[in-house]
């Protein structure tokens, strides 16, 4: 099974600012089957981000994502208020088998 | 749209049951892959079970394997999740998701049901 561990745990930054996640698999995704969601309270959680660099429809372009093999980053630029939120990446293996990373939790310094 | 609601949620005792369904709507549910992934308190997302558009395949997560049974009726746009032999660690919010093409990502999710098992 892969490991997915996220970092960091948190991340205090401020409107404006730019904001780098990073996402590390225990062993090699395979076809870069990486995804990034962001979950708010009491909300579904949204799809931003597929295939690692992917942006899922609706989603601005000041959300990206890069990275290959087992170190994967989701990159904010300008942050909104409407950013603050927990984001988690997600991979898929053969098996077939999903598993998520533990989060990190993106809040207002 | 996709707009997917779940419901059946509520508290049971250990050892007990109880069947959740998500009512799909804004898409041609039998012809996508669906999902079910829960939240415990204070933890991240995990995945629990996945079935195919036609509901010939079906895979569970270790923690709920043998007791969990994933189904589909495509005639009523439902999933469901029977769970049985329920546990303590199993109280979290099950979500209903939508899988994409390529089963590798889910792009369309519910607001979750939240299920308590307690004495």
């Amino acid at each position: 099974e892969i490991v997915l561990t996220q970092s960091p745990g948190t991340l205090s930054l401020s409107p404006g600012d730019g904001a780098t996640l990073s996402c590390r698999a225990s062993q090699s995704v395979s076809s870069n089957y990486l995804a990034w969601y962001q979950h708010k309270p009491g909300q579904a959680p949204r799809l931003l981000i597929y295939r690692a660099s992917s942006r899922a429809t609706g989603i601005p372009d000041r959300f990206s994502g890069s990275g290959s093999g087992t170190d994967f980053t989701l990159t904010i630029s300008r942050l909104e208020p409407e950013d603050f939120a927990v984001y988690y990446c997600q991979q898929y293996s053969s098996s077939p088998l999903w598993t998520f990373g533990q989060g990190t939790k993106l809040e207002i310094k | 749209e996709v707009q997917l609601v779940e419901s059946g949620g509520g508290l049971v005792q250990p050892g007990g049951s109880l069947r959740l369904s998500c009512a799909a709507s804004g898409f041609t549910f039998g012809t996508y892959a669906m999902s079910w992934v829960r939240q415990a308190p204070g933890k991240g997302l995990e995945w629990v079970s996945f079935i195919s558009g036609s509901g010939s395949g079906t895979y569970y997560a270790d923690s709920v394997k043998g007791r969990f049974i994933i189904s589909r009726d495509n005639s009523k746009n439902t999933l469901y999740l029977q769970m049985n032999s329920l546990r303590v660690e199993d109280t979290a919010a099950y979500y209903c998701a939508k899988a994409g093409s390529s089963w590798a990502y889910f792009d369309g999710w519910g607001q979750g049901t939240l299920v308590t098992v307690s004495s």
